[in-house]
C-alpha cells in the first residue's frame, strides 16, 4: 500500500563511520518526514520537510545527523559519525496528509 | 511534551476472539492513524480518522476529537493479525506522535 522507496534496506557501520540511507517519496506528497524506531519500538521524530524545506527538527538531528530532500533526487539522511546508539530502524514517510512509511533502513552500528 | 498513551502494552487472543485497543491523546489531535508492523519492520496503513469511525472487514476504528481518544477493534482475530499495532497522532504542523505500540499475539 506504500509507495515509499527506502534503500538500502540494511546497512552495518564500524563506529566513527559515516551512515547513509536515502528515501524517495510517494510521488506528489509534498511532505517527508524521518523517524528513528529504536529495539523497544519507541519512534523519535527526527525531520521534516515540506517540499525542500526542513519544518521541524530535534536538537540531535542538527548535531552529528543531517539530512536533506532535494527536489528531483531521493531524500537522504546522514550520519557523520555514527555510534553504536544510533543502531536503530530508520523509517522515511511522506504525506499528503495521510502518512505513509517505507520499509525502513535498519543500521547496525558495529 | 504531545503524548500518546496506548494501551494495552501486549495482548494475547485466541483465534475467533475480539478485542480493543486504546489511544488517549493529551493534546488537540487532527486525525489519527493506525498502522500494523510486522516482523520485519514494515508499517501498514490500517485507518487514517479525521474523526467518526471506520471499518474494514474485521476491524474498525473510531476517533473521538473531543474526548481525545481512538480505539481499534480486532473481531474474530486471525493468527495473520499478529503483530505490533501502533496509533499516530497528527497535532498540527505535521507533527505526527506515535504511541508505545500493542503486541498483539494470536494463537489457535
Amino acid at each position: 500500500n506504500s509507495k515509499v522507496i527506502q534503500t538500502p534496506r540494511y546497512l552495518v557501520k564500524g563506529q566513527g563511520q559515516k551512515a547513509k540511507m536515502r528515501c524517495i517519496p510517494e510521488k506528489g506528497h509534498p511532505v517527508v518526514f524521518w523517524y528513528q524506531q529504536n529495539k523497544n519500538n519507541e519512534f523519535k521524530f527526527l525531520i521534516n520537510f515540506q517540499n525542500q524545506e526542513v519544518l521541524q527538527q530535534i536538537d540531535m538531528t542538527e548535531k552529528r545527523f543531517s539530512a536533506e530532500c532535494p527536489s528531483n533526487s531521493p531524500c537522504s539522511l546522514e550520519i557523520q559519525s555514527s555510534e553504536a546508539g544510533d543502531s536503530a530502524l530508520y523509517l522515511c514517510a511522506s504525506s499528503p496528509k495521510e502518512v505513509f512509511f517505507g520499509k525502513g533502513t535498519r543500521l547496525t552500528v558495529v | 511534551g504531545d503524548q500518546v498513551e496506548q494501551s494495552p502494552s501486549a495482548l494475547s487472543l485466541h483465534e475467533g476472539t475480539s478485542s480493543a485497543l486504546r489511544c488517549n491523546f493529551t493534546t488537540t489531535t487532527r486525525s489519527v492513524q493506525w498502522f500494523r508492523q510486522n516482523s520485519r519492520g514494515s508499517l501498514i496503513n490500517l485507518f487514517y480518522l479525521a474523526s467518526g469511525t471506520k471499518e474494514n472487514g474485521r476491524l474498525k476504528s473510531a476517533f473521538d476529537s473531543k474526548e481525545l481518544y481512538s480505539t481499534l477493534h480486532i473481531r474474530d482475530a486471525q493468527l495473520e493479525d499478529s503483530g505490533t499495532y501502533f496509533c499516530a497522532a497528527e497535532t498540527g504542523g505535521y507533527k505526527v506522535v506515535f504511541g508505545s505500540g500493542t503486541r498483539l499475539l494470536v494463537s489457535p
